[in-house]
């Protein structure tokens, strides 16, 4: 079965620092992918990045990164140069497989981030 | 439009109501999810529409109703609800082409039963 591993349930980070939220999964389907969400406490969730299995680099959107070690079966995403607003609940999620035109996404418990002046 | 639109944002109901949760989304996605989040939790997987069609029920009980009126509007009926399934309710939307398709999410409907 697929499952997807957030260990840390809190972080926090200096403003202006960069900081790694860790997540591992666990799959046996040669094709998937990683979906980092966000979710401030007004309770929308917001789409980070994305990572395919197949993707030779690692994904970047800004001042997010996805640090992807396959062999490992993680991927961590990295918010470089912390903001105040960055400051929210973070969601590692997985697609498990793709068919029929939709996603259906296993998440992680999540790890709340407090980012500090 | 890049948005996910949900109403209401707060409702409270007993449990002898019905109600319904309204989801709406204008940018030409086919595919259509209902999610519960209880506190401190990830969201769970209710119910997934692809082109207008049920395609996934995540055995959720009979007194959750969804429906897709068409291509841009998911309901969910709620009837005879518990205490139990009060939680943050929120919809999602995805262009359901690729694999790589985000899902949308909409701000959600906090539901109080009791």
């Amino acid at each position: 079965a697929q499952k997807i591993t957030q260990t840390q349930p809190g972080m926090f980070v200096q403003e202006k620092e960069a900081v790694t939220l860790d997540c591992t999964y666990d799959t046996s389907d040669p094709s998937y992918g990683l979906f980092w969400y966000k979710q401030p406490s007004s309770g929308e969730m917001i789409f980070l990045i994305y990572q395919g299995s197949y993707d030779q680099q690692n994904a970047t959107e800004g001042r997010y990164s996805l640090n992807f070690q396959k062999a490992r079966k993680s991927a961590n995403l990295v918010i470089s140069a912390s903001q105040l607003g960055d400051s929210a609940m973070y969601f590692c999620a997985m697609r498990e497989g793709f068919s029929g035109g939709y996603n259906k996404l296993i998440f992680g418990a999540g790890t709340r981030l407090a980012v500090h002046p | 439009d890049t948005e996910v639109t949900q109403t209401p944002k707060h409702l409270v109901m007993g449990m002898t109501n019905k109600k319904s949760l309204k989801c709406e989304q204008h940018m030409g996605h086919r595919a259509m999810y209902w999610y519960k989040q209880k506190a401190k939790k990830p969201p769970e997987l209710m119910f997934v529409y692809s082109y207008e069609k049920l395609s996934i029920n995540e055995s959720v009980p009979s007194r959750f109703s969804p429906e897709c009126p068409n291509s841009s509007l998911l309901n969910l009926h709620l009837h005879a609800l518990q205490p139990e399934d009060s939680a943050l309710y929120l919809c999602a939307s995805s262009q359901g082409t690729e694999d790589y398709n985000e899902q949308f999410f909409g701000p959600g409907t906090r539901l109080t039963v009791l």
